[in-house]
This record gives C-alpha cells, sequence and structure tokens, in this order.
C-alpha cells in the first residue's frame, strides 16, 4: 500500500483522557500535514512537517496538541485533555517539496464523550 | 485573515449537463489553488491544481482562475452520477502548496439520473 495510512480509524474517548495518533506518510514525501474537519466544513490546517522539523503550526492549535515526527518518518499527534469540541475527524496528509498538492489518508474520527 | 468562500449547495445538475462550481477568496497574496472532490464519509481527494490565469483543462474538469477578481471556478463536463459529491476549493499564498492550505466549507453536488 503506497498511500498515507493513519490509525487508529476511529477512537472513542472520555473528556478529560489522552489520545494519541498516527500518520505514516507516502514513504518518498518528506511534507507531512496534520488538519482537522468538523461535519459540514472544510478542513482546517493544524500543522506542518518538512523531515523531522515542524515548520508552521496553526493558532487553532492549542497547548492540548503536540504532534511530533521524530525520525521524518510517521507522525504522531497527541491531544491531551480531550474536550467534547475536540470531536473530528482528523487528516494527514503528506507531499514532496517539489510536486503540487497532496495526497489525504483515511483520517481518524475522534469521538469525545 | 485568510477566507474562503464558496455556495454550501446542494447544486442539482442533471447528468449529462456541465456542473459549474464557484470559490472566491480573500488573500490576493494566494497563488496556489486546488479542487478537491470528497465523498460522503472518506477524505479529500485532489482533482484540480491552478496557478496562473485562464483555464486549465483535464479529462472532463476545467479549472478556471481569475487573480484579479480573486475567482476560482470548476467545470465538470458531461456529469455523471459518480461525480456526485462535496468539492472543496483550497488557497495556498506559498507556491506550490507548500504551507498550509485555506479550505472552503464546500459545495454539494449532486448530478440527477
Amino acid at each position: 500500500d503506497t498511500g498515507v495510512s493513519q490509525n487508529p480509524r476511529h477512537k472513542i474517548t472520555k473528556r478529560g483522557q489522552n489520545v494519541t495518533f498516527r500518520c505514516d506518510p507516502i514513504s518518498e514525501h518528506n511534507r507531512l500535514y496534520w488538519y482537522r474537519q468538523t461535519l459540514g466544513q472544510g478542513p482546517e490546517f493544524l500543522t506542518y512537517f518538512q523531515n523531522e522539523a515542524q515548520l508552521e503550526k496553526s493558532r487553532l492549535l492549542s497547548d492540548r496538541f503536540s504532534a511530533e515526527r521524530p525520525k521524518g518518518s510517521f507522525s504522531t499527534l497527541e491531544i491531551q485533555r480531550t474536550e467534547q469540541g475536540d470531536s473530528a475527524m482528523y487528516l494527514c496528509a503528506s507531499s514532496l517539496i517539489s510536486t503540487y498538492g497532496y495526497t489525504f489518508g483515511s483520517g481518524t474520527r475522534l469521538t469525545v464523550v | 485573515q485568510k477566507e474562503v468562500e464558496q455556495n454550501s449547495g446542494p447544486l442539482s445538475v442533471p447528468e449529462g449537463a456541465i456542473a459549474s462550481l464557484n470559490c472566491t477568496y480573500s488573500d490576493r497574496g494566494s497563488q496556489s489553488f486546488f479542487w478537491y472532490r470528497q465523498y460522503s464519509g472518506k477524505s479529500p481527494e485532489l482533482i484540480m491544481s491552478i496557478y496562473s490565469n485562464g483555464d486549465k483543462e483535464d479529462g472532463r474538469f476545467t479549472a478556471q482562475l481569475n487573480k484579479a477578481s480573486q475567482y476560482v471556478s470548476l467545470l465538470i463536463r458531461d456529469s455523471q452520477p459518480s461525480d456526485s459529491a462535496t468539492y472543496l476549493c483550497a488557497v495556498s499564498i506559498a507556491g506550490g502548496g507548500a504551507d498550509g492550505l485555506t479550505f472552503g466549507k464546500g459545495t454539494h453536488l449532486i448530478i440527477q439520473p
């Protein structure tokens, strides 16, 4: 499978718990992006990495959110002390620097109860 | 603040007709423009990118860009029921979409058999 892989596909958690999502990009892609999408809205940019460096973070990314890409390959997105407003689809995407547009993974749907 | 506006629809088009989807953006510094298609419950899929004024054609799809009017459109010729989806317009300031994209809320397109 040469696509962008995200795990888990679904996550249900209780408010206040921490959750972590994983994204495995297309192997030759050195840029990796995280987005969040709620029902009826377009994806909202959260952050992106070039190799292992986190180059941009949205103001949407509160201090409860942290993302890492330790070896420039897979990435994790952690949400601490989850709130009901965190319920959304979390999308990962990857691209090459020299190409245009990017490929999204299937997403992780988070439900905070 | 970067904004991308789309009519949420639904836009209903008979099979075989031309579907016309429109998008306006607020940031005059935007350089890269993308159209993504998103089926219900699925992740967005890149279908077109455009960077300079004018038309760009790819199969049944034509993207049109007018930077002076800050307007992007997508035409789908010979519409098929399988084209029924939400179409997301996205813009980026950096060339090639290297930074985060700003998405519109999407237009829900229904192709009537």
